[in-house]
């Protein structure tokens, strides 16, 4: 059973403060994204990765970066956070192609700047 | 640019009553396509898909119609149950490339 597990469910952060937030998977899976959910605008790529230290920009990289030091873990870095980054924020991994598409999701990390 | 839209934000069904879910994609390179749904508080988890070189995939009370040449594609839930309430995403992927674009959901509610 595949599992995505994020660091915090809630987090609360002030304007400029620079935000971590972590996602761990044990299934050993290739791929993994991470997206922000906000209302009326689904789930929109922030950025992505194939592989150990690689790194593609998604639909909405302005004011993100990641990192993936180990296959297992993708971290998403707030710089400097601003309240327009309030959002909640999904981790997803899959395997390669040839094992299908699904994502498997973590279950969101709700962040507020203030 | 909304590549994948899902143009009713929520839905209201009676219990044991179809529910039917829209959405629509302008990308024509789109060639696999997903439902996903999702609870509050919950990453959102895989429900059904459908490959392009179909046009309907059945998994017990979930039914996924595609229509390429209408660039439409619908999931059908019959009988509708209390446990279906949630937030229903469809997805789009193109030529092999696991990135996926997702519409903007649609809430489906029902009524017992």
């Amino acid at each position: 059973d595949v599992k995505v597990t994020q660091s915090s469910r809630y987090l609360v952060k002030r304007t400029g403060e620079k935000v971590f937030l972590e996602c761990v998977q044990d299934m050993d899976h290739e791929n993994m994204f991470w997206y922000r959910q906000d209302p009326g605008l689904g789930l929109r790529l922030i950025y992505f990765s194939y592989d150990v230290k690689m790194k593609e920009k998604g639909d909405i990289p302005e004011g993100y970066s990641v990192s993936r030091e180990k296959k297992e873990r993708f971290s998403l870095i707030l710089e400097s956070a601003s309240t327009n980054q309030t959002s909640m924020y999904l981790c997803a991994s899959t395997p390669t192609p040839d094992r299908g598409y699904e994502q498997y999701f973590g279950p969101g990390t709700r962040l507020t700047v203030t | 640019d909304q590549q994948v839209k899902q143009n009713s934000p929520s839905l209201s069904v009676q219990e044991g009553r179809i529910s039917i879910l829209n959405c629509d994609y302008t990308n024509s390179m789109f060639d696999y396509f997903l439902w996903y749904k999702k609870y509050p508080a919950e990453g959102p988890t895989f429900l059904i898909s459908i490959s392009s070189i179909k046009d309907k995939n059945e998994d017990g009370r979930f039914t996924v119609f595609l229509n390429k040449s209408a660039k439409h594609l619908s999931l059908h839930i019959v009988p509708s149950q209390p446990g279906d309430s949630a937030v229903y995403f469809c997805a789009a992927s193109a030529g092999g490339n696991e990135k996926l674009t997702f519409g903007t959901g649609t809430r489906l509610t029902i009524i017992p």
